[in-house]
């Protein structure tokens, strides 16, 4: 089984509103990723995480806070955002952090901000 | 610095016409090329890891392969079914970070 599942599926939220999206993992990945992918692009690494650790912050702004509660479970906590942040939001997971490893995705969170 | 272009940026086949996508890179000391597949508002879908040149791998309709500075994804035979942006990533050295390509749009027509 090679699923990662996110939640919700769509997302709309105005600029002053603080939300959540949620990923989890049932395979054993000790590695958890967030991405942003804006339209006709390929996805943006956000945040890495590696044994509940964050190993990569790639410039994000803090409007953005991830979490990582447990091994299976993947937060990404938003707070005043801007319409610019309107995007798809993946989250993908790795057996470990490992050059060579491929990434498996989740089907992603639509986010609207208005 | 790393790059990853793939051609063509959109392509349409009629079902049953075999074709190929391109994914160059320019990358010292690759250790992972990654294929994936995305459908319109979902997330990309794994499909196969090529590690070194010489490499091939098959699933389905969709064969890659792999040579020193490029990557061909094979369709033979496809069917409307197919139609999907297909992306190219790649690994190197000790970064684990996937430099991803713009994809390539393929549709096909029944």
């Amino acid at each position: 089984d090679t699923e990662v599942t996110q939640t919700p599926k769509h997302l709309v939220m105005g600029m002053t509103n603080k939300k959540s999206l949620k990923c989890e993992q049932h395979m054993g990945h000790r590695a958890m990723y967030w991405y942003k992918q804006k339209a006709k692009k390929p996805p943006e690494l956000m945040f890495v995480y590696s044994y509940e650790k964050l190993s990569i912050n790639e410039s994000v702004p803090s409007r953005f806070s991830p979490e990582c509660p447990n091994s299976s479970l993947l937060n990404l906590h938003l707070h005043a955002l801007q319409p610019e942040d309107s995007a798809l939001y993946l989250c993908a997971s790795s057996q470990t952090l490992g050059t060579g490893r491929e990434q498996y995705f989740g089907p992603g969170t639509r986010l609207t901000v208005t | 610095e790393d790059q990853v272009t793939q051609s063509p940026e959109a392509l349409r086949l009629q079902e049953g016409e075999s074709s190929s996508l391109n994914c160059s890179y320019t990358v010292s000391g690759l250790r992972g090329l990654f294929w994936y597949r995305q459908d319109p508002g979902k997330g990309p879908e794994f499909l196969f890891t090529l590690y070194s040149a010489g490499e091939e791998k098959e699933k389905e309709r969709l064969k890659a392969t792999l040579t020193k500075k490029e990557s061909f994804l094979h369709i033979t035979a496809p069917k409307p079914e197919d139609s999907a942006t297909y992306l190219c990533a790649v690994t190197r050295g000790s970064n684990y970070k996937l430099t991803f390509g713009k994809g390539t749009l393929l549709t096909v027509n029944p």
